[in-house]
């Protein structure tokens, strides 16, 4: 258990909708990332915030969102979701900035039928 | 930007040792890490190498040329467990991302 919650595990929506994914990180950890899975894909960055303010952003889309809220759990909002927005999605924590170990949720997988 | 290049698939027998290479660009360097994934899960740290050498964790050891933009990941004494996704990250100074290689998946032969 790498201490990373993220919920919920499957989710199964229309095209068009609306949807977010939630992450709480480990104990203490202030950085959170967000990372895309597609089949067989490397994992895409989407976007990291740290201690509540936006730290990078990556390929992440326009109808995508995000945000990390005063008690550190993060946000990402997926909206307008085509077929091609079904992936696993990952959400990472680490310590600090520049961290190069983080430690992975178990993902949510989001279907778009 | 940052971007890394490792190959897709790799295949070795059971006992065996087999490398996994990467190599990066990106400005700013951090450290280079290894993460390891197997279906359906999480990626999992393995390692990470800030400086230029060889760093041994049990089986698995990590290697960095910094001035090459170089690393491996050495695994030894295969297991029909380690057969997994192996995933190759950076870190930059410049703008604190973590960015992933696409993986080599490891096949592994009894």
């Amino acid at each position: 258990d790498s201490g990373v919650t993220q919920t919920p595990k499957h989710l199964i929506t229309a095209t068009g909708q609306r949807v977010t994914l939630r992450c709480s990180p480990r104990s203490g950890d202030l950085s959170v990332y967000w990372y895309q899975q597609s089949l067989d894909q490397g994992l895409q960055f989407l976007i990291q915030y740290y201690n509540g303010e936006e730290r990078a952003k990556g390929n992440i889309l326009e109808r995508f969102s995000a945000q990390q809220f005063p008690d550190l759990h993060s946000e990402l909002n997926l909206s307008s979701l085509e077929l091609g927005d079904s992936a696993l999605y990952f959400c990472a924590s680490s310590e600090g900035m520049g961290d190069t170990e983080a430690f992975f949720g178990q993902g949510t997988r989001l279907t778009v039928v | 930007g940052q971007s890394l290049e490792q190959p897709s698939e790799v295949t070795a027998v059971e006992g065996a040792i087999v490398q996994i290479n990467c190599t990066y660009q990106t400005s700013g360097f951090y450290g280079l890490s290894w993460y390891q994934q197997h279906d359906g899960g999480a990626p999992t740290f393995l390692s990470y190498n800030a400086l230029d050498g060889l760093e041994e964790t049990g089986r698995f050891s990590s290697f960095l040329s910094r001035s090459d933009s170089y690393g491996y990941l050495l695994l030894q004494e295969l297991q029909m467990k380690d057969s997994a996704s192996y995933f190759c990250a950076v870190s930059s100074n410049r703008d604190d991302k973590i960015i992933f290689g696409k993986g080599t998946r490891l096949h592994i032969l009894p």
